[in-house]
């Protein structure tokens, strides 16, 4: 594998379901991004980590708890999601985080529903 | 505040034109600028950035993007589009003088290009 992989691509769960997210890089990378991304919409930044440490949560509902056990792997545990959380979620990494102008290579996302 | 506007929500282009995808920004300080493109059912990809030196700026698949700072403007471009140019491409701005912004990137909220034969 190489590059950023996301499982499952797809996700359709029930309001009352706990799942869960998974990313994984393989580029040897020290920071890694959940994002949000809606049609039409600018993406949103759900969280950030460093080194595996958290940086950054915008705010994000405590139905999204993120978890970094290594910088290679990221997961996004989902609980008691909304319908208005369906969205395609995406991971992404990056060299380093605050390094200026690191670009961020993305996952092909998990395509969520929640009924 | 710090924003980045893509007019268009779409464009649509014959094969063999010229195409031009709009990116405007608004940051306090100076911009390091990106592009990065969608295709069906994958991430995104990055394209090209900008952080400083010559206005034009060329990337992957043929493409380049010009810096115009007194226009606030970061338009992506290419001599002659493919069918396979089809997808959405999205704009992002760092602003890397304002402490809170925690090197976060701005986006656009994308244009779909098309690109018909």
């Amino acid at each position: 594998e190489t590059g950023v992989t996301q499982t499952p691509r797809h996700l359709v769960m029930g309001m009352t379901n706990k799942k869960s997210l998974k990313c994984e890089q393989h580029l040897g990378h020290n920071a890694m991004y959940w994002y949000k991304q809606s049609a039409k919409k600018p993406l949103e930044l759900m969280f950030v980590y460093s080194l595996e440490e958290r940086v950054e949560n915008n705010s994000v509902p405590s139905r999204f708890s993120p978890e970094c056990p290594n910088s290679s792997h990221l997961f996004l545990h989902l609980h008691t999601l909304q319908p208005e959380d369906s969205a395609l979620y995406l991971c992404a990494s990056s060299q380093d985080f605050g390094g200026t102008y690191n670009e961020q290579f993305f996952g092909p996302g998990t395509r969520l529903t929640v009924l | 505040a710090q924003s980045v506007a893509q007019p268009e929500d779409q464009v649509n282009v014959a094969e063999g034109n010229p195409l031009t995808v709009k990116c405007t920004y608004s940051v306090s300080g100076n911009p390091y600028l990106f592009w990065y493109v969608q295709y069906p059912n994958r991430g995104l990809q990055f394209l090209l950035k900008y952080i400083t030196g010559d206005n034009l700026v060329k990337g992957s698949y043929g493409f380049e993007a010009e810096f115009n700072k007194s226009q606030t403007s970061f338009h992506l471009k290419k001599p002659s589009a493919l069918v396979s140019d089809s997808a959405l491409y999205f704009c992002a701005v760092r602003d890397i003088y304002h402490l809170d912004s925690n090197y976060q990137l701005i986006w656009g909220a994308g244009t779909k290009l098309i690109i018909k034969p």
